[in-house]
């Protein structure tokens, strides 16, 4: 089946790194991606990672993907105010076309 | 502005009424698809085109929700005799071809009443 976990809320210190973590259970996801939504706004896309990779680097933002545990994370270094938002976890099933996403997680960022 | 853009951003129906979406997709995506989000849920998939082609529908879909895109250009999502609990974020994204990423519009809010 295809389904994708995130635990709710994360509170981290302003400045401190962030980690944001996902399972999912569809073995044979092709992309699994980050979304971030902001209130009253659009979802936005930070990041995405091909399943044959197991890292992405991309300025504050690292991806890592354990295909063996379907576990994906996003750790977001130096976090700021802006970064305040909910953050979507998506893979794309290679059976069908669609992005299945996760309920996603709360950052809040305390002084 | 070249990104997806949906119209309405907000609608108020009352119960029983008929509402239309629309979306534009960006030009040249031949990929566009519908989501719907409830509060603090993610967005779940309704339904995928490709051109004019509806390829996949969700069981989420009822019978009383249509979505055409006619010319491969705009959608439209309508549903017939909203109910209270299609109060929600309608959201619409593309894609281009075999692409990866999907660039989704700010969305309409529908709120039945």
């Amino acid at each position: 089946g295809e389904d994708v976990e995130q635990s709710l809320f994360l509170s981290v210190r302003e400045g401190d790194s962030s980690v944001i973590n996902c399972t999912y259970t569809d073995s044979s996801s092709t992309y699994l991606y980050w979304y971030k939504q902001e209130p009253g706004a659009g979802l936005q896309l930070l990041t995405y990672i091909f399943s044959n990779m197991d890292m992405k680097q991309d300025q504050r933002l690292t991806v890592l993907l354990n295909k063996k545990d379907k576990h994906l994370s996003l750790r977001i270094a130096d976090t700021q105010t802006g970064d305040s938002a909910i953050y979507f976890c998506a893979e794309t099933p290679s059976s069908a076309s669609k992005i299945i996403f996760g309920s996603g997680t709360r950052l809040s960022i305390r002084p | 502005d070249t990104g997806v853009s949906q119209n309405p951003r907000h609608k108020i129906t009352k119960r029983g009424q008929n509402v239309t979406f629309r979306c534009d997709p960006i030009s040249e995506h031949n990929r566009l698809y519908w989501y719907r989000q409830t509060l603090g849920q993610g967005p779940e998939f309704l339904t995928y085109f490709q051109n004019e082609a509806q390829l996949e529908k969700s069981r989420l879909l009822s019978d009383r929700f249509s979505a055409e895109r006619p010319k491969g250009s705009f959608s439209t999502l309508e549903i017939q005799r909203t109910e209270q609990g299609d109060s929600a974020m309608y959201l619409c994204a593309s894609m281009i071809g075999q692409g990866v990423v999907a660039f989704f519009g700010q969305g309409t809010r529908l709120t039945v009443v």
